[in-house]
């Protein structure tokens, strides 16, 4: 079973601060994502990879930055927390390997920024 | 951009029933078509995908795919109460991107 572990597992963060979450692998797949979940949103992808030194712009980017800096890690950076960062964020990790291209998810991070 | 839209938002049926999940899409070049179920409190997890028009079936679960409609759907047999979670459909986007729609809460209850 791929196995993709978050830290940490809760936080709480005061508005202006930084904040960083952190994600490891240890499934050697390439792509990595990061994603919040609202009620009523679902999950929306904030910042994905495709390799150490690689980060792209998901649909949702604004206040976040991301840093791959191996296979085996993705940070989620918020530079300035605002309360409308507050979320449950996910990382996971997937490659598209035989036609399947699952994404592994980890157990998640509950931001809450006051 | 593709708009991924979900119905019902949420769903109780009876243990044994048969329950059926819908899931549009917008974009018609789009390749994969996934099914993920998060249990409450839990990570999202892969529950079954499709790749082509037509349907599949793993045990309980069949997702029908008609790319034409640009419509899927998941359809579930003989609901336990251990199938209630949110449901999450995904489609891909290309460059292994997929966007999520907003979930169908479901509760089977004994």
């Amino acid at each position: 079973e791929a196995a993709v572990t978050q830290s940490p597992r809760n936080k709480v963060a005061v508005t202006g601060g930084k904040v960083t979450l952190s994600c490891n692998q240890t499934n050697n797949h390439n792509n990595m994502y990061w994603y919040r979940q609202d009620t009523g949103h679902g999950l929306r992808l904030i910042h994905y990879s495709y390799g150490a030194g690689s980060t792209e712009k998901g649909d949702i980017p604004d206040g976040y930055k991301a840093s791959r800096p191996s296979q085996e890690n993705f940070s989620l950076i918020l530079e300035l927390a605002t309360p409308s960062q507050t979320s449950v964020y996910f990382c996971a990790s997937g490659a598209r390997l035989g036609g399947e291209d699952t994404q592994y998810f980890g157990p998640g991070t509950r931001l809450l920024v006051l | 951009q593709q708009n991924v839209q979900q119905s019902p938002e949420s769903l109780i049926v009876p243990e044994g029933a048969r329950t059926s999940l819908n899931c549009t899409f917008s974009d018609s070049a789009s390749q994969y078509f996934w099914w993920y179920r998060q249990h409450s409190g839990k990570a999202p997890k892969a529950l079954m995908s499709i790749f082509s028009n037509g349907e599949k079936e793993e045990g309980r679960f069949t997702i029908h795919l008609n790319k034409a409609s640009l419509h899927f759907s998941l359809h579930i047999r003989d609901s336990q109460p251990s199938d209630s979670a949110l449901y999450l459909c995904a489609v891909d986007t290309g460059n292994y991107k997929y966007v999520f729609g907003a979930g169908t809460r479901l509760k089977v209850i004994a």
